[in-house]
């Protein structure tokens, strides 16, 4: 059965500095893994995924992701974070190699960017 | 605009009391699907759709109903609502259920049952 894990219920970091929000997973085949955002009294936006290829992936905001296949990893990261960028942070996965499964969502991490 | 479009946002009833969230999407997205978010949980799906007249449960379908009559719409129906049943509701939708399709998520509807 596939799986994700967000060991982190509230991230807190300063603004202007890096931010690592983590996220590791389980499937049987090839990992489908994605990055969702959730500001409040909002739905989840899409902000990247990796499905194949290069193990850094870029997305939307300035965030971007690197795929760890060895540590079953896909952390999300931004250089330099920014007030705004205060939101709730879910990581997905599906498994690649069963077509038709369902995307399986973690907790969710909070991110909190302090001025 | 492309959008996935829940109504209500917000509602507060009494238990037993039979209630509908809507979900209308724009996109032509053969894909539906609905899921609850609660704290410590994350998202949980409900039920899916494959396509029209095609549904089927996902990880916590009791005391919910679906219906897929057209293509844009996936209505979901508590039935009889219970106070364990309140929570946060995301509408969601793709392409297709499989590969590296995205969901695109409606805003949400928070229900609470009294």
């Amino acid at each position: 059965a596939q799986s994700v894990a967000q060991p982190e219920d509230q991230v807190n970091v300063a603004e202007g500095n890096p931010l690592t929000v983590k996220c590791t997973y389980s499937v049987s085949g090839n990992p489908y893994l994605f990055w969702y955002v959730q500001y409040p009294n909002r739905g989840l936006q899409f902000l990247l995924k990796y499905i194949t290829g290069d193990n850094l992936v870029k997305g939307s905001y300035g965030f971007e992701a690197e795929f760890n296949k060895s540590q079953t990893s896909f952390h999300l990261k931004k250089p330099s974070a920014l007030v705004s960028d205060s939101a709730l942070y879910f990581c997905a996965v599906r498994d690649g190699a069963q077509a038709g499964t369902a995307l399986i969502f973690g907790k969710g991490t909070t991110l909190s960017v302090s001025s | 605009e492309a959008q996935v479009t829940q109504n209500p946002r917000y509602l507060i009833t009494v238990t037993g009391k039979k209630l509908t969230v809507t979900c209308s999407q724009n996109m032509n997205h053969e894909y539906m699907s609905w899921y609850r978010q609660d704290p410590g949980l994350g998202l949980r799906q409900i039920y899916y759709s494959m396509n029209v007249e095609v549904t089927d449960k996902g990880d916590v379908p009791e005391g919910y109903k679906v219906s897929r009559k057209e293509k844009r719409n996936f209505p979901l129906i508590l039935e009889s609502p219970s106070p364990n049943q309140t929570s946060l509701y995301f509408c969601a939708s793709s392409e297709r259920r499989s590969g590296a399709n995205v969901l695109t998520f409606g805003a949400g509807s928070r229900l609470t049952v009294l």
